[in-house]
């Protein structure tokens, strides 16, 4: 069964630093998706991706975060510099073409720490 | 902005049947009712959806009232497996059809 992969799984820096996550979508999925999870919620959505463009970035920190899917098929979010509230699980997503009644798959995540 | 009330947590012993509520009394005429659930720290792993009728699948059954203004997730015969945080999600349709998460329930099977 086809997965969503995501790189790396665990990642610790230091407050200032620059930090970045890799998502591999499922093949054939135009729509992805990061997600961001703080400890204790449901995860909310940074930004969403059709094809190589972005479509909804409106949660998305923009003086530090960035997000790019330049082929449209695998995607890389950056945070710099990362701060200790940056500490959370960032999930990605993928789904065939995005629309209303379609599943999102998800990969396992990556867990940042922020020192 | 969560679209969904559920209870924080719920216990079931093992071998019974687990019934998860959920309210979603704002959902609109199209927008679809989805639950997700998370095992500790893994992604979500979605197990059912429907809009207006009730729903089946190999995992649990989605059940929607009339008014659409609530449903509830069975899971037949829970195993120790299924302890995890249960999701109930709006997807609202528009131009992005985005999910909304809300706190979700904690599901404890004992035996």
């Amino acid at each position: 069964e086809a997965e969503v992969a995501q790189s790396p799984r665990y990642k610790i820096t230091e407050k200032s630093q620059a930090v970045a996550f890799w998502c591999d979508p499922i093949s054939g999925h135009a729509t992805l998706y990061w997600y961001r999870q703080i400890l204790g919620q449901g995860p909310e959505l940074l930004v969403q991706f059709q094809d190589e463009s972005v479509v909804d970035d409106s949660q998305l920190p923009k003086d530090r975060f960035s997000a790019e899917r330049l082929k449209g098929v695998d995607s890389t979010l950056k945070i710099q510099p990362a701060e200790l509230g940056d500490s959370a699980m960032y999930l990605c997503a993928s789904s065939l073409r995005g629309t209303g009644g379609e599943t999102q798959y998800f990969g396992p995540g990556t867990r940042l720490l922020v020192l | 902005d969560a679209k969904t009330t559920q209870p924080p947590s719920m216990d079931c012993a093992e071998g019974r049947a687990a019934n998860l509520p959920c309210n979603h009394s704002t959902i609109s005429g199209n927008e679809y009712v989805y639950w997700y659930r998370q095992i500790h720290s893994q992604g979500p792993q979605y197990i059912i959806h429907g809009l207006k009728n009730n729903e089946t699948n190999e995992m649990a059954s989605l059940i929607i009232t009339e008014d659409r203004k609530s449903s509830t997730l069975i899971l037949p015969h829970a195993t120790l497996r299924d302890t995890a945080v249960y999701y109930c999600i709006v997807r609202v349709v528009d131009n992005f059809n985005k999910f909304y998460f809300g706190s979700g329930t904690k599901l404890n099977v004992k035996p």
